[in-house]
């Protein structure tokens, strides 16, 4: 399997246009995980979904963000409009189910967003 | 507040001594502790994991150490080698209800490794 594919890898928008990132996982995995570094925060949580609903979205920052899952093998991540704060690196990851005798979440290399 | 604690923001070793990284956490509902590597321009990578049933998990030059009652964790790293030299994210689970939880990450130690 060649991994967790994001794309683009790159990204630079003017603030107010629509960005949109994408996630293929890792075949067979049933949880998707979308992550936001930042220099002040760190890797950041923002939402995932399990077997293609979302569970958890309570750290999408705003409204402005939204992502979907409308199969098992591709997410999107989009932030309508986009701030110059949205600038970070996104990083999306899958897993099988984090439980007993289970090991990691397998990350892409993520998309370095920049909004001028 | 941060969940997931990694003081440390970098950590400069001589190759071939032992590398300490050390986390803290404060959620007691956390169960399951993963470290991973990141190398500029890349993804993180799983490198360890240990979990609350267990106090130590070893794995070639890496282990891990749990203290359950200091809500602490270690990893060593011995010897330590130039390869070595990239960022560290402590993470933890709270595997709930037999579901899966996101991780939880620290911010990261930037080690060091000098020739």
């Amino acid at each position: 399997d060649a991994g967790v594919i994001q794309s683009p890898r790159h990204e630079v928008t003017e603030m107010g246009q629509e960005v949109t990132l994408r996630c293929k996982p890792i075949s067979g995995h049933d949880y998707l995980f979308w992550y936001r570094q930042t220099m002040m925060r760190g890797l950041e949580l923002l939402i995932y979904f399990n077997n293609n609903v979302p569970i958890d979205d309570s750290g999408m920052p705003e409204d402005r963000f939204s992502a979907k899952m409308p199969n098992a093998s591709f997410s999107t991540l989009k932030i309508q409009p986009s701030e110059p704060r949205d600038s970070a690196v996104y990083f999306c990851a899958s897993s099988f189910w984090l439980g007993q005798g289970n090991t990691e979440a397998f990350f892409g290399q993520g998309t370095r967003l920049t909004v001028v | 507040d941060q969940q997931v604690k990694q003081n440390s923001p970098s950590l400069s070793v001589q190759e071939g001594r032992i590398s300490i990284l050390n986390c803290d956490y404060t959620n007691s509902m956390f169960d399951y502790f993963l470290w991973y590597k990141k190398y500029p321009a890349e993804g993180p990578t799983f490198l360890i994991s240990i979990s609350s049933i267990k106090d130590k998990n070893e794995d070639g030059r890496f282990t891990v150490f749990l203290n359950k009652s200091a809500k602490h964790l270690s990893l060593h790293i011995v010897p330590s080698q130039p390869g070595d030299s990239a960022v560290y994210f402590c993470a933890a689970s709270a595997r709930t209800g037999g579901g899966a939880d996101g991780l939880t990450f620290g911010k990261g130690t930037h080690l060091i490794i000098q020739p």
